[in-house]
């Protein structure tokens, strides 16, 4: 099992520029997250996926777009860039039905905005 | 508003000491404490976590103590080892589990 994938590792934008951060998990978890982690401010929830077909706005949404392909793959979109969105994002699932609270992290990308 | 408050931001402690890191949480609905610990590169993984019906919960060399009343919970790592740096988070979360409020990390250091 690969657990949480993602891609790509490192990536370097422009202001204004978009792109889709990817992510896969193959643990058949319901739920999914994107996080931006900052230093000094721990990791923040961007969205997350309670289970297939549905997604909610976490604490700091704005400037971002998610979706939930499937149930392996919930992925991150940035429509337009911004100095401010510089950071390392990662990817979690959990599997909420089990009653474990656990979130399994990816391995995260690093972004630089410029 | 961060709901989780942790401290300290770094902390540096001899081989085999005991390192200490405390969480203050805000929101009274919040029923499970995580530790996450994060080494360079990598992302979190799970370390211990805790359910506020207990207020010390023991694995190996760490363990949490929980205070509900004073809504303030702590990690400690007993015998530390140059291997245990690494940045450490507390978390929380409401009995659903699906929101996960982080604070805002430790970067331990273990000199050998």
């Amino acid at each position: 099992n690969a657990g949480v994938t993602q891609t790509p590792k490192f990536q370097v934008l422009k202001t204004g520029q978009s792109m889709t951060l990817q992510c896969a998990q193959d643990m058949n978890h319901n739920s999914m997250y994107w996080y931006r982690q900052d230093p000094g401010m721990g990791l923040r929830l961007i969205y997350y996926s309670a289970s297939e077909g549905t997604t909610d706005k976490g604490e700091v949404p704005n400037g971002y777009n998610v979706s939930r392909l499937n149930k392996r793959e919930f992925s991150l979109r940035l429509e337009s860039a911004a100095p401010s969105q510089t950071s390392v994002y990662f990817c979690a699932s959990s599997d909420l039905r089990q009653g474990d609270y656990e979130q399994y992290f990816g391995p995260g990308t690093r972004l630089t905005v410029t | 508003q961060q709901q989780v408050k942790q401290s300290p931001q770094s902390l540096i402690v001899q081989k085999g000491g005991i390192s200490i890191i405390n969480c203050a949480y805000e929101n009274t609905a919040f029923d499970y404490f995580p530790w996450y610990q994060q080494f360079p590169g990598k992302g979190p993984a799970l370390l211990i976590a805790i359910r506020p019906d207990v207020s010390e919960k023991k694995e190996g060399r760490f363990t949490i103590s929980f205070n509900k009343s004073a809504k303030q919970f702590s990690l400690h790592i007993m015998d530390s080892q140059p291997g245990d740096s690494a940045t450490y988070f507390c978390a929380a979360s409401e009995t659903s589990g699906s929101r996960l409020t982080f604070g805002e990390g430790t970067q331990l250091t273990v000199n050998p």
